[in-house]
């Protein structure tokens, strides 16, 4: 079966870090860029960060950047995103989101995991 | 970065009737690339609508995708009762890759 499903989330105070980890089976996972997307409680979606399908090239918003890290282990079919100095305005459900492919044209969501909740509180 | 705006926020109709979803751009999307997501209730959103017009895989033809530019709408010819749910947009043609605020389809 064709799915992604995110884990890691939780509560966690302002300035802590946190993990989340994106488990990938049913495809090539080493084929594809991957992406997380985030969405605040009854807001809408936000793009959080972007790595191709080597891990060469890495891209992020510029909401969690210098702050968040990205990372991939196609050996271990996972998507990491390290989340360092977290804020409360990045409480949010976070979702592991796989490119269609790799040309241009492709660049759209195709698949998309549950997500993992993020609360960040004192 | 791109700026995509949704219209209505909110958008009341009953079950048959048609949908029109609107979704400008504030400048314009490179080559048309703009999609639609449909998110219900506790769910993940899944896409509809990739190059403005193109239908995913097992998406009903009663929904349509039309527009370029900078103005693009997502049309719902007969509304079932599974299709009151959340719509984005989302352009991929520019980075960051933006999404829309939503439009909230509601049973009227």
């Amino acid at each position: 079966e064709v799915q992604l499903v995110e884990s890691g989330g939780g509560l966690v105070q302002p300035g802590r870090s946190l993990s989340l980890s994106c488990a990938v089976s049913g495809f090539r996972f080493d084929d594809y860029d991957m992406h997380w997307v985030r969405q605040a409680p009854g807001k809408g979606l936000e793009w959080v960060s972007a790595i191709t399908w080597n891990g060469n090239n890495i891209a992020y918003g510029d909401s969690v950047k210098g702050r968040f890290t990205i990372s991939r282990d196609n050996a271990k079919n996972a998507l990491y995103l390290h989340m360092n100095s977290l804020k409360s305005e990045d409480t949010a459900l976070y979702y592991c989101v796989k490119r269609k492919g790799g040309y241009d044209s492709d660049g759209y969501f195709d698949l998309w995991g549950r997500g993992t909740l993020v609360t960040v509180s004192s | 970065e791109i700026v995509l705006t949704q219209s209505p926020g909110t958008l009341s109709l009953s079950p048959g009737e048609r949908a029109t979803l609107s979704c400008r751009a504030s400048q314009s999307v490179s080559s048309n690339y703009l999609a639609w997501y449909q998110q219900k209730p506790g769910q993940a959103p899944s896409l509809l609508i990739y190059g403005a017009s193109s239908r995913a895989t097992g998406i009903p033809d009663r929904f349509s995708g039309s527009g370029s530019g900078t103005d693009f709408t997502l049309s719902i010819s007969r509304l079932e009762p599974e299709d009151f749910a959340v719509y984005f947009c989302q352009q991929y043609g520019d980075s960051p890759r933006t999404f829309g605020q939503g439009t909230k389809l509601e049973i009227k």
